[in-house]
């Protein structure tokens, strides 16, 4: 059964600050996904990593993903306010059978602070 | 225009009730999806639908029925509620024939706030 841990799981931030969430996957995996999702509100796509090595940024964001060690990364840097939000990722089972089936982390919930 | 849009997006009712919750998605997409959300935050996918066709169907209540009249809507029924169906619900939709395309992805609606009283 594919499992996705993240963590930290709260993260309190200063703006300015840089900082980096981690996400860890179980199994093989076709594709991995950082959902944003604001309270209330619907997950908005942020990255999606298909290849070992695969790099990816918008903004002050940028993904990673290290397909040998199951292990995604969403660094931060010099937060602001507007980055507060909960972060997901989420994997895809490998195969390409299981359309759209993703396995979601807990979440991350990120507070960006003067 | 919303790309995949629920209604309602809340809803209140009581235990044992029968209740449905609307997707309709206008992306063109031919895979469609619902989504749970408990209370802790986990996203679990309960169902998927393709081109009108059931392809995905987790671990869920029969009291859960989905149906998609076409492939632009797909809408969840639910029996007998109890208290632990409340959660929020995800619809989403995906292309399914270019899902190995590079960059595809999940849709996803704004949700509905089902509370089981």
């Amino acid at each position: 059964e594919l499992k996705v841990e993240q963590n930290p799981l709260f993260l309190s931030m200063q703006e300015g600050k840089n900082y980096t969430i981690y996400c860890n996957y179980s199994t093989t995996s076709d594709r991995l996904y950082w959902y944003r999702q604001d309270p209330g509100k619907s997950l908005e796509s942020l990255f999606v990593l298909l290849s070992n090595g695969a790099v990816k940024q918008e903004g002050r964001l940028m993904a990673s993903l290290d397909t040998k060690a199951r292990l995604s990364t969403l660094h931060i840097t010099a937060a602001v306010h507007d980055l507060s939000a909960t972060y997901f990722c989420a994997v895809s089972p490998a195969g390409g059978t299981s359309y759209g089936k993703l396995t979601f982390g807990q979440g991350t919930i990120l507070t960006v602070h003067p | 225009d919303t790309a995949v849009s629920q209604t309602p997006k809340y809803l209140v009712t009581q235990m044992g009730n029968d209740k449905s919750i609307k997707c309709e998605q206008n992306l063109g997409h031919d895979t469609m999806y619902w989504y749970k959300q408990d209370s802790k935050k986990f996203l679990k996918i309960m169902f998927s639908y393709n081109n009108k066709e059931l392809i995905i169907n987790e671990t869920v209540p029969n009291r859960f029925s989905p149906k998609s009249p076409d492939k632009a809507h797909l809408n969840l029924h639910i029996n007998s509620l109890e208290l632990g169906d409340s959660a929020v619900y995800f619809c989403a939709s995906s292309h399914r024939t270019g899902w190995t395309a590079t960059n595809e992805k999940l849709f996803f609606g704004s949700g509905t706030q089902l509370s089981v009283l």
